[in-house]
């Protein structure tokens, strides 16, 4: 079965800093999908920064950026110049394609704190 | 547009009760989701659906759960009898297709006391 682990349950930096929030997973699956999704206080999720498995080159989307270690099952996430806005809760999640059904799985979230 | 649309955005029920939640998608979304979020447990998926079908409820917790989608920009989320673990956020999620970006509505929270 698919897993996605978040280590880190709360994480803080400092305004302007960068931080790193880990993510590993476990499959045996060659092709899948990873996200990383953002959920501020306000509670709406949104997504953040999504990675294909079959791509070797790491997303980046402006001061979020991945490292992506496929053989090491590992899909972190680096927030450069970290803001104010950026504290929320941070999901990795999984996605597969089995039998024509898309599976889906979450980490449990670290939740990141950016201090002024 | 207005993104996805969760209603209602609280609700408090006695153990028993029927609860249903609600969700709109985003016009032109062909895929629908239902996520349950709690602190113990974190996000899970419920079910989703592709074009009007559901294509995996094997996270629906037990037959207490139903969820339908009448029509192509509507959802509903039902729990009967509804119980106090029951009590959690439920996010309803669409996109384009069911590899693409999610959009996740406000979420609703709901208490079964």
């Amino acid at each position: 079965a698919q897993t996605v682990t978040q280590s880190q349950p709360e994480m803080s930096v400092q305004e302007a800093e960068t931080v790193t929030l880990s993510c590993t997973y476990d499959t045996s699956e060659s092709n899948y999908y990873l996200f990383w999704y953002k959920q501020p206080p306000s509670r709406q999720m949104i997504l953040v920064i999504r990675q294909e498995a079959y791509k070797q080159q790491n997303a980046t989307e402006n001061r979020f950026s991945v490292n992506f270690q496929k053989a090491a099952k590992s899909f972190s996430l680096k927030i450069s110049d970290s803001q104010l806005g950026d504290t929320a809760m941070y999901f990795c999640a999984f996605m597969k394609l089995t039998s024509g059904t898309y599976k889906y799985i979450f980490g449990t979230g670290t939740r990141l704190k950016v201090l002024a | 547009d207005a993104g996805v649309i969760q209603s209602p955005r609280h609700e408090v029920t006695e153990m028993g009760q029927e609860v249903t939640l609600r969700c709109k998608l985003i016009s032109g979304h062909n895929s629908l989701f239902w996520y349950r979020q709690t602190m113990m447990r974190g996000l899970e998926l419920l079910i989703y659906f592709n074009n009007n079908v559901p294509i995996d409820d094997s996270g629906m917790p037990e037959d207490r759960f139903s969820a339908k989608m009448p029509n192509a920009s509507f959802s509903t989320l039902k729990i009967q009898p509804s119980e106090p673990r029951d009590s959690a956020v439920y996010f309803c999620a669409s996109s384009l297709d069911s590899s693409d970006e999610q959009f996740f509505g406000p979420g609703t929270r709901l208490t079964v006391l």
